[in-house]
Protein backbone atom coordinates (compact mmCIF):
# COMPACT_ATOMS: atom_id res chain seq x y z
CA UNK A 1 0.00 0.00 0.00
CA UNK A 2 1.18 3.61 -1.08
CA UNK A 3 1.83 6.19 1.43
CA UNK A 4 -0.06 8.48 0.31
CA UNK A 5 -3.09 7.46 -2.00
CA UNK A 6 -4.64 10.21 -4.18
CA UNK A 7 -7.19 9.54 -7.28
CA UNK A 8 -5.77 9.77 -10.46
CA UNK A 9 -8.82 11.30 -12.46
CA UNK A 10 -9.55 12.67 -14.55
CA UNK A 11 -11.65 15.23 -13.00
CA UNK A 12 -13.68 17.37 -15.01
CA UNK A 13 -15.68 20.08 -14.04
CA UNK A 14 -17.35 23.17 -15.90
CA UNK A 15 -15.47 26.60 -15.51
CA UNK A 16 -17.07 28.54 -12.59
CA UNK A 17 -17.33 25.02 -10.67
CA UNK A 18 -15.77 24.19 -7.13
CA UNK A 19 -12.49 21.63 -7.57
CA UNK A 20 -12.13 19.16 -4.38
CA UNK A 21 -9.16 17.50 -4.57
CA UNK A 22 -7.99 15.00 -1.77
CA UNK A 23 -5.63 12.69 -0.14
CA UNK A 24 -5.15 10.14 2.04
CA UNK A 25 -1.82 8.90 4.14
CA UNK A 26 -0.88 6.91 6.28
CA UNK A 27 2.57 7.58 7.96
CA UNK A 28 1.77 9.93 11.40
CA UNK A 29 4.77 11.62 11.26
CA UNK A 30 4.13 13.89 8.43
CA UNK A 31 3.81 17.09 9.78
CA UNK A 32 3.97 19.72 6.27
CA UNK A 33 1.80 19.46 3.39
CA UNK A 34 1.65 20.68 -0.19
CA UNK A 35 -0.16 20.83 -3.13
CA UNK A 36 1.59 20.89 -6.46
CA UNK A 37 0.37 22.18 -9.84
CA UNK A 38 2.21 20.70 -12.37
CA UNK A 39 0.89 21.75 -16.55
CA UNK A 40 1.51 19.43 -18.99
CA UNK A 41 5.51 19.00 -19.79
CA UNK A 42 6.43 21.50 -16.98
CA UNK A 43 7.81 20.78 -13.53
CA UNK A 44 5.45 20.78 -10.89
CA UNK A 45 4.91 24.24 -8.85
CA UNK A 46 4.38 25.22 -5.12
CA UNK A 47 0.87 25.96 -4.99
CA UNK A 48 -0.12 25.87 -1.34
CA UNK A 49 1.77 24.47 1.34
CA UNK A 50 0.45 23.97 5.05
CA UNK A 51 2.39 22.95 8.26
CA UNK A 52 0.59 20.78 10.57
CA UNK A 53 -3.45 20.81 10.75
CA UNK A 54 -5.89 23.68 9.89
CA UNK A 55 -7.05 25.65 6.90
CA UNK A 56 -5.28 27.85 4.99
CA UNK A 57 -6.58 30.47 2.40
CA UNK A 58 -5.03 31.70 -0.68
CA UNK A 59 -7.58 33.44 -3.24
CA UNK A 60 -9.25 30.72 -4.73
CA UNK A 61 -7.51 28.59 -3.32
CA UNK A 62 -8.28 26.66 0.03
CA UNK A 63 -5.99 23.99 1.54
CA UNK A 64 -7.41 21.76 4.38
CA UNK A 65 -5.35 18.82 6.70
CA UNK A 66 -7.03 16.82 8.86
CA UNK A 67 -3.69 14.60 10.72
CA UNK A 68 -6.79 12.92 12.70
CA UNK A 69 -8.37 11.41 9.77
CA UNK A 70 -5.10 11.14 7.55
CA UNK A 71 -6.55 13.74 5.03
CA UNK A 72 -5.83 16.87 3.02
CA UNK A 73 -8.32 18.71 0.37
CA UNK A 74 -7.69 21.12 -1.77
CA UNK A 75 -10.91 23.23 -2.69
CA UNK A 76 -10.10 25.57 -6.16
CA UNK A 77 -13.21 27.95 -6.40
CA UNK A 78 -14.62 29.41 -9.49
CA UNK A 79 -12.47 27.39 -11.66
CA UNK A 80 -11.03 28.64 -14.45
CA UNK A 81 -9.73 26.89 -18.02
CA UNK A 82 -6.37 28.06 -16.86
CA UNK A 83 -6.92 25.57 -14.02
CA UNK A 84 -6.39 22.37 -16.02
CA UNK A 85 -3.70 21.13 -14.97
CA UNK A 86 -2.49 18.29 -12.86
CA UNK A 87 -2.59 18.14 -9.16
CA UNK A 88 0.16 16.36 -6.80
CA UNK A 89 -0.56 16.44 -3.36
CA UNK A 90 2.90 15.74 -1.28
CA UNK A 91 3.77 15.47 2.08
CA UNK A 92 7.20 15.09 4.43
CA UNK A 93 8.36 14.18 7.76
CA UNK A 94 9.86 16.78 10.20
CA UNK A 95 13.33 14.52 9.96
CA UNK A 96 13.31 13.69 6.15
CA UNK A 97 15.96 16.10 5.40
CA UNK A 98 13.28 17.65 2.71
CA UNK A 99 12.47 13.83 1.18
CA UNK A 100 8.71 14.46 -0.16
CA UNK A 101 6.56 11.55 -0.33
CA UNK A 102 3.99 12.25 -3.61
CA UNK A 103 0.81 11.18 -4.57
CA UNK A 104 -0.29 9.66 -7.79
CA UNK A 105 -1.53 13.20 -8.85
CA UNK A 106 -5.09 14.29 -10.43
CA UNK A 107 -5.47 15.02 -13.44
CA UNK A 108 -8.03 18.56 -13.65
CA UNK A 109 -9.80 19.73 -16.78
CA UNK A 110 -12.15 23.14 -16.59
CA UNK A 111 -14.09 23.07 -19.69
CA UNK A 112 -15.52 26.50 -21.03
CA UNK B 1 16.39 33.99 -14.22
CA UNK B 2 17.07 32.24 -11.05
CA UNK B 3 15.51 28.77 -10.59
CA UNK B 4 16.86 25.44 -11.39
CA UNK B 5 17.99 24.68 -14.28
CA UNK B 6 18.00 20.62 -16.26
CA UNK B 7 20.46 19.41 -18.91
CA UNK B 8 19.03 18.06 -21.52
CA UNK B 9 15.42 18.50 -21.61
CA UNK B 10 14.75 15.21 -23.89
CA UNK B 11 16.91 11.80 -24.54
CA UNK B 12 16.71 8.69 -26.35
CA UNK B 13 19.44 6.15 -24.91
CA UNK B 14 19.76 2.58 -26.46
CA UNK B 15 19.55 -0.28 -24.00
CA UNK B 16 23.35 -0.66 -21.95
CA UNK B 17 24.14 3.40 -22.63
CA UNK B 18 25.32 5.14 -20.05
CA UNK B 19 24.43 9.07 -19.59
CA UNK B 20 24.54 11.84 -17.17
CA UNK B 21 22.05 14.59 -16.31
CA UNK B 22 23.01 17.96 -15.12
CA UNK B 23 20.93 19.73 -12.55
CA UNK B 24 21.75 23.33 -12.15
CA UNK B 25 20.74 26.01 -9.14
CA UNK B 26 21.68 29.67 -8.42
CA UNK B 27 20.03 30.04 -5.77
CA UNK B 28 22.72 28.90 -3.28
CA UNK B 29 20.59 26.00 -1.94
CA UNK B 30 21.84 23.33 0.41
CA UNK B 31 19.49 20.69 -0.18
CA UNK B 32 19.16 18.89 -3.80
CA UNK B 33 17.01 15.99 -5.03
CA UNK B 34 16.28 13.88 -8.26
CA UNK B 35 13.12 12.23 -8.91
CA UNK B 36 11.99 10.29 -11.43
CA UNK B 37 7.60 10.76 -13.05
CA UNK B 38 5.99 7.89 -13.79
CA UNK B 39 2.09 7.74 -14.88
CA UNK B 40 0.17 6.42 -11.29
CA UNK B 41 2.94 6.85 -9.60
CA UNK B 42 3.58 10.04 -8.86
CA UNK B 43 7.19 11.64 -8.09
CA UNK B 44 9.30 9.16 -6.52
CA UNK B 45 12.96 10.20 -4.89
CA UNK B 46 15.99 8.42 -6.52
CA UNK B 47 18.73 10.20 -4.49
CA UNK B 48 19.44 13.33 -2.87
CA UNK B 49 22.20 15.84 -1.32
CA UNK B 50 22.26 17.70 1.77
CA UNK B 51 25.16 19.81 1.03
CA UNK B 52 28.42 19.86 -1.40
CA UNK B 53 29.81 16.64 -1.24
CA UNK B 54 27.11 14.58 0.05
CA UNK B 55 24.60 12.06 -1.43
CA UNK B 56 22.01 9.15 0.02
CA UNK B 57 19.57 7.21 -1.25
CA UNK B 58 16.13 8.14 -1.79
CA UNK B 59 13.36 5.51 -2.52
CA UNK B 60 14.37 4.36 -6.48
CA UNK B 61 18.02 4.41 -6.10
CA UNK B 62 19.07 1.14 -8.26
CA UNK B 63 20.62 1.56 -11.49
CA UNK B 64 21.48 5.53 -10.68
CA UNK B 65 24.67 7.13 -8.96
CA UNK B 66 24.73 10.62 -8.46
CA UNK B 67 27.31 13.28 -7.42
CA UNK B 68 27.65 17.02 -5.75
CA UNK B 69 30.91 18.25 -6.27
CA UNK B 70 29.92 21.51 -6.65
CA UNK B 71 27.22 23.13 -4.28
CA UNK B 72 25.14 24.42 -7.11
CA UNK B 73 25.37 21.09 -9.36
CA UNK B 74 23.56 17.66 -8.70
CA UNK B 75 24.77 14.93 -11.37
CA UNK B 76 22.57 12.26 -11.95
CA UNK B 77 24.27 8.75 -13.90
CA UNK B 78 22.71 6.09 -15.36
CA UNK B 79 25.46 3.35 -16.30
CA UNK B 80 23.56 1.11 -18.27
CA UNK B 81 20.38 2.22 -19.35
CA UNK B 82 17.26 -0.42 -19.05
CA UNK B 83 13.98 0.50 -20.84
CA UNK B 84 12.49 0.48 -17.04
CA UNK B 85 14.44 3.83 -16.99
CA UNK B 86 12.18 5.29 -18.82
CA UNK B 87 10.68 8.05 -16.77
CA UNK B 88 10.63 12.26 -16.87
CA UNK B 89 13.32 12.94 -13.96
CA UNK B 90 12.82 16.20 -12.13
CA UNK B 91 15.54 17.78 -10.08
CA UNK B 92 14.04 19.70 -6.82
CA UNK B 93 16.47 21.94 -4.93
CA UNK B 94 15.07 23.67 -1.46
CA UNK B 95 17.02 26.28 0.97
CA UNK B 96 16.27 23.92 3.73
CA UNK B 97 14.02 21.21 5.24
CA UNK B 98 10.73 22.55 6.20
CA UNK B 99 11.07 25.97 3.92
CA UNK B 100 9.21 25.14 1.50
CA UNK B 101 8.05 28.26 0.01
CA UNK B 102 11.65 28.36 -1.00
CA UNK B 103 11.68 24.72 -2.54
CA UNK B 104 11.48 24.40 -6.40
CA UNK B 105 11.52 21.97 -9.38
CA UNK B 106 13.51 21.84 -12.72
CA UNK B 107 11.28 21.62 -15.75
CA UNK B 108 12.22 17.84 -16.39
CA UNK B 109 14.49 15.54 -18.60
CA UNK B 110 12.72 13.12 -20.75
CA UNK B 111 14.56 9.83 -20.90
CA UNK B 112 13.22 6.83 -23.30
CA UNK B 113 15.60 4.10 -23.22
CA UNK B 114 14.92 1.79 -26.22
Amino acid sequence: QKEVEQDPGPLSVPEGAIVSLNCTYSNSAFQYFMWYRQYSRKGPELLMYTYSSGNKEDGRFTAQVDKSSKYISLFIRDSQPSDSATYLCAMSAMDSWGKLQFGAGTQVVVTP
Amino acid sequence: NAGVTQTPKFRVLKTGQSMTLLCAQDMNHEYMYWYRQDPGMGLRLIHYSVGEGTTAKGEVPDGYNVSRLKKQNFLLGLESAAPSQTSVYFCASSYSPGVWTEAFFGQGTRLTVV
